[in-house]
């Protein structure tokens, strides 16, 4: 059974620095992409940045620059360091597995909340 | 890129059918057979429902289905329940490791 746990959400200051963790099981971790996606409060979905299964990272408009997406193979785990937050980037942040053109596994979500 | 073009909301009676569409452009939903469609109940992390614009993953009710038109895709949920009360979002996979979003509507099952 596929499973993604998200960790690493909390409450951080305008400017601050947040790290979140996605733990991957019951796939071949190695062969697939993996994603950040978000969702403000009562808005809708937006990807956030995606890293392929060599560790080629890609980042939308609206974080590059301050976001960073890696992954740890040997952990099984896919991070986002998330520098210089702004109070629009308060959202639930999902980790998503990629399977070819859509997303097949979510994870339960995690809460960044950006505010003084 | 623009995100997809959704309505805010559907609604129907049980047993009826709701179709959601989910425009876009020639360089996106136009342009690639890789549409999804995810349903979000409250509270909830969203689930895939629909891929590769027709394609449903093991374990979703034959209920929802798929397809595209042009520029525009749609879901058609048959049958309605009331389970079916959720959010669904269209997304359209663009090459490249970029995705776009449909707004997301509200499906109301009166």
């Amino acid at each position: 059974e596929v499973q993604l746990l998200e960790s690493g959400g909390g409450l951080v200051q305008p400017g601050g620095s947040l790290r979140l963790s996605c733990a991957a099981s019951g796939f071949t971790f190695t062969s697939f992409a993996m994603m950040w996606v978000r969702q403000a409060p009562g808005k809708g979905l937006e990807w956030v940045s995606v890293i392929s299964a060599p560790g080629n990272s890609y980042h939308a408009d609206s974080v590059k620059g301050r976001f960073t997406i890696f992954r740890d193979d040997s952990k099984n785990t896919v991070y986002l360091q998330m520098d210089s937050l702004r109070a629009g980037d308060t959202a639930v942040y999902y980790c998503a597995k990629v399977g070819f053109g859509d997303l097949d596994y979510w994870g339960q979500g995690t809460l960044v909340t950006v505010s003084p | 890129q623009s995100a997809l073009t959704q309505p805010r909301s559907v609604s129907g009676s049980p047993g009826q059918s709701v179709t959601i569409s989910c425009t876009g452009t020639s360089s996106d939903v136009g342009a690639y057979n890789y549409v999804s469609w995810y349903q979000q109940h409250p509270g909830k992390a969203p689930k895939l429902i629909i891929y590769d614009v027709t394609k449903r993953p093991s374990g979703v009710s034959d209920r929802f289905s798929g397809s595209k038109s042009g520029n525009t895709a749609s879901l058609t949920i048959s049958g309605l329940q009331a389970a079916d009360e959720a959010d669904y979002y269209c997304s359209s996979y663009v090459l490249t490791y970029t995705w776009l979003f449909g707004g997301g509507t509200k499906v109301t099952v009166l």
